[in-house]
């Protein structure tokens, strides 16, 4: 019962350096999510996706692009790491959220840039 | 107007006491609301679904207002353990995505 698998679980980068935040599930859900958790902010929503193929933006998406080839990956890509994206990064599925249904997170991911 | 708004705390309150938060959405065609529970450092987890008019479980009990667009969570007899982060989420508009309040802090003191 593997649920939502993020990796790494922690990462220190420099500024400029791009790298791969990774995301999969196994419980064939359609929606997939990413977030970032800065202090006194909550969850602020990057990216989504509602199926395979389809991505859309949320709230705070620049500096990150995301791809959905498969129903059960959702990686998120830094393209040139910032200080500003040091955060905690949280990936989510469920099935549609106009279906009603519970939101299954990663353990998330702690990146800090310097 | 903002999709989900809370009160972002801490609320301090002594073991056993009752405690309540609310978290107001904007949209009114929303038909599911959840609260969530997060512990410093950990990812969010369902404490509770609201589809109708409420819901309860054990000393948890949340209920809806779908008049004044408020969904309410209620916890008796506080324990330590239930100092956490309570996240409100509703679906968005095009019930696309899920949205986040930013979270209501409950500090439990013995």
């Amino acid at each position: 019962n593997a649920g939502v698998t993020q990796t790494p679980k922690f990462q220190v980068l420099k500024t400029g350096q791009s790298m791969t935040l990774q995301c999969a599930q196994d419980m064939n859900h359609e929606y997939m999510s990413w977030y970032r958790q800065d202090p006194g902010m909550g969850l602020r929503l990057i990216h989504y996706s509602v199926g395979a193929g389809i991505t859309d933006q949320g709230e705070v998406p620049n500096g990150y692009n995301v791809s959905r080839s498969t129903t059960e990956d959702f990686p998120l890509r830094l393209l040139s790491a910032a200080p500003s994206q040091t955060s905690v990064y949280f990936c989510a599925s469920s099935y549609s959220p106009g279906k009603n249904t519970e939101a299954f997170f990663g353990q998330g991911t702690r990146l800090t840039v310097v | 107007r903002k999709e989900v708004e809370q009160d972002p705390g801490p609320f301090n309150v002594p073991e056993g006491a009752t405690v309540a938060f609310n978290c107001t959405y904007s949209n009114s065609a929303s038909q599911s609301f959840f609260w969530y529970r997060q512990d410093c450092r950990k990812e969010p987890k369902l404490l509770m679904s609201v589809y109708s008019s409420g819901n309860e479980d054990g000393r948890f009990t949340a209920q809806l207002n779908r008049a004044s667009q408020y969904i309410s969570l209620l916890i008796r007899d506080s324990k330590l353990s239930d100092s956490a982060t309570y996240l409100c989420v509703v679906p968005g508009r095009g019930f696309q995505k899920l949205v986040f309040g930013t979270g209501t802090r409950l500090l439990v003191s013995p």
